[in-house]
């Protein structure tokens, strides 16, 4: 199983600063790697696919970058809407995992 | 606009088998990855299983005791979950596999509570 790893766990911030996340991997998931933003009560939403995919409906300040093992999600400027849990999400290998998630709280 | 949505009995005994059903609309369910996923209270998503074309894929973890199946008369696919424990207390969703398992669309969410 692939295990992923997320850091930080928490980082906070204020609106209108740069996000920097981070997700590695225990072995290469190609660019099969996916970002999901969760808020509380709600169910996930994908932002990013195979590593630098925008999904339909996303906004530009969401982008990902990386390969093999080493990925990240930028968000360029947060919004207040933007505070969140995000996770990460392999696809290359049976079983599908899931990354712990970092929280992006307001400083 | 793709919905999903999940139903169920919210509160399952000890060693009873868990079932869940969720239902499709405004789109095909005849192909895509089909998949279920939950979230322990306060914790992170953990991967079920999934179907596609009759075949299906399923978490070790939960291998042994995990089902999921699809009546495409009724778009709809389901979960079976079988001996389940308070650690199976969890919200699950139902989601649609996009390109592979690129989950972009999602149920809202059934809470699942394990408890006599």
């Amino acid at each position: 199983e692939i295990v992923l790893t997320q850091s930080p766990a928490t980082l906070s911030l204020s609106p209108g600063e740069r996000a920097t996340l981070s997700c590695r991997a225990t072995q290469s998931v190609s660019s099969y790697l996916a970002w999901y933003q969760q808020k509380p009560g709600q169910a996930p939403r994908l932002l990013i696919y195979d590593a630098s995919n925008r999904a339909t409906g996303i906004p530009a300040r969401f982008s990902g970058s990386g390969s093999g093992t080493d990925f990240t999600l930028t968000i360029s400027s947060l919004e207040p809407e933007d505070f969140a849990v995000y996770y990460c999400q392999q696809r290359s290998n049976w079983p599908i995992t899931f990354g712990p998630g970092t929280k992006v709280d307001i400083e | 606009q793709v919905l999903l949505q999940e139903s169920g009995p919210g509160l399952v005994k000890p060693s009873e088998t868990l079932s869940l059903t969720c239902t499709v609309s405004g789109g095909s369910i005849n192909s895509h990855y089909w998949s279920w996923i939950r979230q322990p209270p306060g914790k992170g998503l953990e991967w079920i299983g999934c179907i596609n074309s009759g075949i299906t894929n399923y978490n070790p973890s939960l291998k042994s005791r995990v089902t999921i199946s699809v009546d495409t008369s009724k778009s709809q696919f389901s979960l079976k979950l079988s001996s389940v424990t308070a650690a199976d207390t969890a919200v699950y969703y139902c989601a649609r596999g996009y390109r592979g398992s690129n989950y972009d669309y999602w149920g809202q969410g059934t809470l699942v509570t394990v408890s006599s």
